[in-house]
């Protein structure tokens, strides 16, 4: 079956800019998970959503967005882009606990 | 918050030596995962542990759950060059889909 699909696979945006990323999980999974990698910080957690319903966040500023679709499809969303949110959003699906399936990701480089 | 920490970040291993990494908590996990991540790729699950002490084998890899469920430990016997990557542990304080996840330890494989 297909895997987790990220688009855009990469994007250049300027300071000030807002962004959309989007998600599709795999079929079946009604838990979208959202992860920000840097190099020198690892994955931090963004936010989760399970059944359009966010049910667990990070700590990012609101700046950081996301929303689930009755489908099961998930965007995240940031506004006001900094030089410091370069990095590679990673999205990630599962039943509702247990093994993550990534994917790809969306690099961001902001400029 | 809570956190874990991974030692070493770096690591070079020789082929057909072995190795361990390392990850530790200072609160006690409800369980904990193990992911993989290839260069240029994304994150992709081993395993995860649940029971205290738990050991679970895949192969050449041997994963560990500390009694107390704070520390855990992944060691690869005779590595060889496709177990070149960033190994990744992420854990689950409270049984929901909220990973905190390790910086990573980045394995280099000299041939």
């Amino acid at each position: 079956k297909a895997g987790v699909t990220q688009t855009p696979r990469y994007l250049i945006k300027t300071r000030g800019q807002q962004v959309t990323l989007s998600c599709s999980p795999i079929s079946g999974h009604r838990s979208v998970s959202w992860y920000q990698q840097t190099p020198g910080q690892g994955l931090q957690f963004l936010f989760e959503y399970f059944s359009e319903t966010q049910r667990n966040k990070g700590n990012f500023p609101g700046r950081f967005s996301g929303r689930q679709f009755s489908n099961s499809r998930s965007e995240m969303n940031v506004s006001t882009l900094e030089l410091g949110d370069s990095a590679l959003y990673l999205c990630a699906s599962s039943w509702g606990t247990g093994e993550l399936f990534f994917g790809e990701g969306s690099r961001l480089t902001v400029l | 918050g809570q956190q874990v920490m991974q030692i070493p970040q770096y690591q070079h291993v020789q082929e057909g030596e072995d190795f361990t990494t390392y990850c530790n908590s200072s609160t006690t996990l409800s369980n904990i995962q193990w992911y993989k991540q290839r260069p240029g790729g994304h994150p992709v699950f081993l395993i995860q542990l649940v029971k205290s002490g738990e050991v679970k084998k895949q192969k050449r890899l041997t994963f560990q759950f500390g009694e107390a469920k704070k520390n855990s430990s992944l060691h690869i016997t005779a590595t060889q060059t496709t177990d070149v990557g960033t190994y990744f542990c992420a854990g689950n304080y409270d049984g929901n889909n909220r990973l905190a996840f390790g910086k990573g330890n980045q394995v280099v494989v000299i041939p």
